[in-house]
C-alpha cells in the first residue's frame, strides 16, 4: 500500500525566510510518480510539480525548489524567501505511474504554512 | 483556457437526503477524479471516471456513486446521507492521469444536518 508521511503540521516564518516541508513516502512500486499542491484558503488544490520516480534531479522553479532522494523516500519542498502569499496548505501526493495503473493521488496530511509579514 | 468548474460550490442538506454534484474538466481533458476532504481522514480518493467509464473506485460505501457524459462532464451522488459525510469535495481533470497531471476545482462544501 501507498502512504505519504508529511510529519510536519503546521510551520510559521517570517517573511523572507527560507523553508523547508519535508514529505516522505512508502510505496512498492518500482515506478512511481510524486506531487506537490498547494491549498490556499479558497480551497482550491494548485497543482506545483510532478516528478516520475526515474527522474532524480533536483528542481528549480523561480523561489521554489525540490529534493528528491529515492535512498530516503523523501521528497522535500523548499520555498526560498518565502512571502505572505505563501501562506497555504502544501500537499505530498504519490501515485502508480506503471501502464494501466491507478492514478489515484495518496496524500499525505498537508502542512500548514504561515508566512508573517 | 477556463479551470476545473464544480457547482454548485455549497450545499446544505439534511440526513437520509441525497445530492448531486457536478464537475467540469478542462476542456480537451477526458479524465475526472473525485475525492473527499475533511478535518480527519484528510484528502481521499472517492473514484475516477475516463471516457465514460469509471476506471478505478476508491474504498466508499455504494452510496457514493459517480458518472461522466460524452462532454467528459461528471456528476457525483451521495445518497442517504449521513453527518460523517460533510467535507469538501474536490474534482480533478487531467487529460489522462494515468500519464498527465490532474488540476483541481475549488470544490464543493457539503454541510449534512
Amino acid at each position: 500500500a501507498q502512504k505519504v508521511t508529511q510529519a510536519q503540521t503546521e510551520i510559521s516564518v517570517v517573511e523572507k525566510e527560507d523553508v523547508t516541508l519535508d514529505c516522505v513516502y512508502e510505496t512498492r512500486d518500482t515506478t512511481y510518480y510524486l506531487f506537490w499542491y498547494k491549498q490556499p484558503p479558497s480551497g482550491e488544490l494548485v497543482f506545483l510539480i510532478r516528478r516520475n520516480s526515474f527522474d532524480e534531479q533536483n528542481e528549480i522553479s523561480g523561489r521554489y525548489s525540490w529534493n528528491f532522494q529515492k535512498s530516503t523516500s523523501s521528497f522535500n519542498f523548499t520555498i526560498t524567501a518565502s512571502q505572505v502569499v505563501d501562506s497555504a496548505v502544501y500537499f505530498c501526493a504519490l501515485s502508480e505511474a506503471k501502464r494501466g495503473a491507478n492514478s489515484k493521488l495518496t496524500f499525505g496530511k498537508g502542512i500548514t504554512l504561515s508566512v508573517r509579514p | 483556457k477556463a479551470g476545473v468548474t464544480q457547482t454548485p460550490r455549497y450545499l446544505i442538506k439534511t440526513r437520509g437526503q441525497q445530492v448531486t454534484l457536478s464537475c467540469s474538466p478542462i476542456s480537451g481533458h477526458r479524465s475526472v477524479s473525485w475525492y473527499q476532504q475533511t478535518p480527519g481522514q484528510g484528502l481521499q480518493f472517492l473514484f475516477e471516471y475516463f471516457s465514460e467509464t469509471q476506471r478505478n473506485k476508491g474504498n466508499f460505501p455504494g452510496r457514493f456513486s459517480g458518472r461522466q457524459f460524452s462532454n467528459s462532464r461528471s456528476e457525483m451522488n451521495v445518497s442517504t446521507l449521513e453527518l460523517g459525510d460533510s467535507a469538501l469535495y474536490l474534482c480533478a481533470s487531467s487529460r489522462d492521469s494515468q500519464k498527465y497531471e490532474q488540476y483541481f476545482g475549488p470544490g464543493t462544501r457539503l454541510t449534512v444536518t
